[in-house]
């Protein structure tokens, strides 16, 4: 199994530009979730969905979107990117029930300039 | 609604001496509880969980950690540093009925020989 990837590593972005970031997962896990994680702050929800075509908004939502329409993907849009979005992101996944244990990917870095 | 504190935002050892990094929590529901490993530009790795199973529990790498309802702890030890510990740790909570994570801010481990 390739786990949690995530694509790009690295994304440079000026103020006002638009994009994607991947993420996908084999493990057929109901729940994906992206986080943000900035120094001295831990990791912040941005955007979470327990199934196919239902998401919903974690503690930073603004200036991000999702959708979810297969299982196993779940990009994260910035509209109009912000230098105050520029951090580090990841996405991570896991079943709704048990031990509510979340697998994480590597991490995309995004500057924002 | 839960919360969790990490009361060191970093921690100093020698390599061979004892490792504490402390955590505190707050939850309306009966808590799982996690303690991740983040090495430098790395993603997030699952050190260990407590799911109400045994109150002492073991994890990867000689870490272990001992839920403590009355102190409303989740304190994370390891008998004997090694300069591969020195990475940043997070301590993380989920009370819901769905895997909705709340992380502390990050406790940073320096080893030095």
């Amino acid at each position: 199994n390739a786990g949690v990837t995530q694509t790009p590593k690295f994304q440079v972005l000026k103020t006002g530009q638009s994009m994607t970031l991947q993420c996908a997962q084999d493990m057929n896990h109901e729940y994906m979730s992206w986080y943000r994680q900035d120094p001295g702050m831990g990791l912040r929800l941005i955007h979470y969905s327990v199934g196919a075509g239902i998401t919903d908004q974690g503690e930073v939502p603004n200036g991000y979107n999702v959708s979810r329409s297969t299982t196993e993907d779940f990009p994260l849009r910035l509209l109009s990117a912000a230098p105050s979005q520029t951090s580090v992101y990841f996405c991570a996944s896991s079943y709704l029930s048990g031990t509510y244990e979340q697998y994480f990917g590597p991490g995309t870095r995004l500057t924002v300039t | 609604a839960q919360s969790v504190t990490q009361l060191d935002s970093h921690v100093s050892v020698s390599e061979g001496t004892p490792v504490l990094l402390r955590c505190n929590y707050s939850s309306s529901y009966s808590p799982s509880l996690f303690w991740y490993v983040q090495h430098p530009n790395k993603g997030l790795q699952l050190l260990l969980k407590y799911t109400s199973a045994a109150t002492l529990v073991k994890g990867i790498n000689g870490f272990e950690a001992e839920f403590k309802k009355s102190e409303t702890s989740f304190h994370l030890t390891k008998p004997s540093a090694h300069m591969s510990d020195a990475a940043e740790y997070f301590c993380v909570v989920s009370d819901q009925g769905y895997s909705t994570l709340t992380f502390g801010k990050g406790t940073m481990l320096l080893v030095s020989p």
